[in-house]
């Protein structure tokens, strides 16, 4: 089974649709990312979290929310979907405690809305 | 502003080649430069990392160089496999800050056979 499991892997709708993608993991690790990654542009930041308490705006927040249930759950909205936001997001998690520690993605959710 | 800059956007190696990107970083702060590697329909995995208090690191047929005065640096990929045939990104952060990744474009490598 995978470390970091996203839902759904796939996803097809239409502007002005809210949208949730879901992340979970099973590392036991306290941190939680999510980007977004377009063609030629590379992965850019959306929110990060450092705890359950501990949300942050990354560099490309805006159009999107983050809510974090549990240590191990971190989910996207997209309150109103637009064309722009069709991308590919990744979620990723890092442990505190291991200094240096590197980041672990999902497999990630094609999101294309229309 | 783009604070990691990664060349080429894309490259193409035959079998046994070596395979060569390149990566500049302008934040004198960022202390740890990892490379994933992303396969299609799969997330990136780390690959290997450097901290600039070192010149080189080896794993295998993958090696970081590190030039530290010219805030560059490289991933190398000795007798380049197909399988190797990947999208690869370089990154950087600072430890002990907000562990933010900040990543390169991205280089889309294709090793043919």
């Amino acid at each position: 089974d995978a470390d970091v499991t996203q839902t759904p892997r796939n996803r097809i709708t239409k502007t002005g649709k809210r949208i949730m993608l879901e992340c979970s993991q099973t590392k036991g690790h306290d941190r939680m990312y999510w980007y977004r990654q377009d063609p030629g542009l590379g992965l850019r930041l959306i929110y990060y979290s450092f705890d359950v308490k501990d949300i942050n705006k990354g560099e490309i927040s805006d159009g999107y929310s983050v809510s974090r249930q549990a240590q191990a759950k971190f989910s996207l909205s997209l309150e109103s979907a637009i064309p722009n936001q069709t991308a590919l997001y990744f979620c990723a998690t890092s442990a505190t405690r291991q200094g240096n520690q590197p980041q672990h993605f999902g497999d990630g959710t094609r999101l294309s809305i229309l | 502003q783009q604070q990691v800059k990664q060349s080429p956007q894309s490259l193409i190696v035959q079998k046994g080649g070596i395979s060569i990107i390149n990566c500049a970083y302008e934040n004198t702060a960022f202390d740890y430069f990892p490379w994933y590697q992303q396969f299609p329909g799969k997330g990136p995995a780390l690959l290997i990392a450097i901290r600039p208090d070192v010149s080189e690191k080896k794993e295998g047929r993958f090696t970081i160089s590190f030039n530290k005065s010219a805030k560059q640096f490289s991933l190398h990929i000795m007798d380049s496999q197909p399988g190797d045939s990947a999208t690869y990104f370089c990154a950087a952060l600072t430890i002990g800050s907000n562990y933010k990744l900040t990543f390169g474009k991205g280089t889309l490598l294709t090793v043919n056979p």
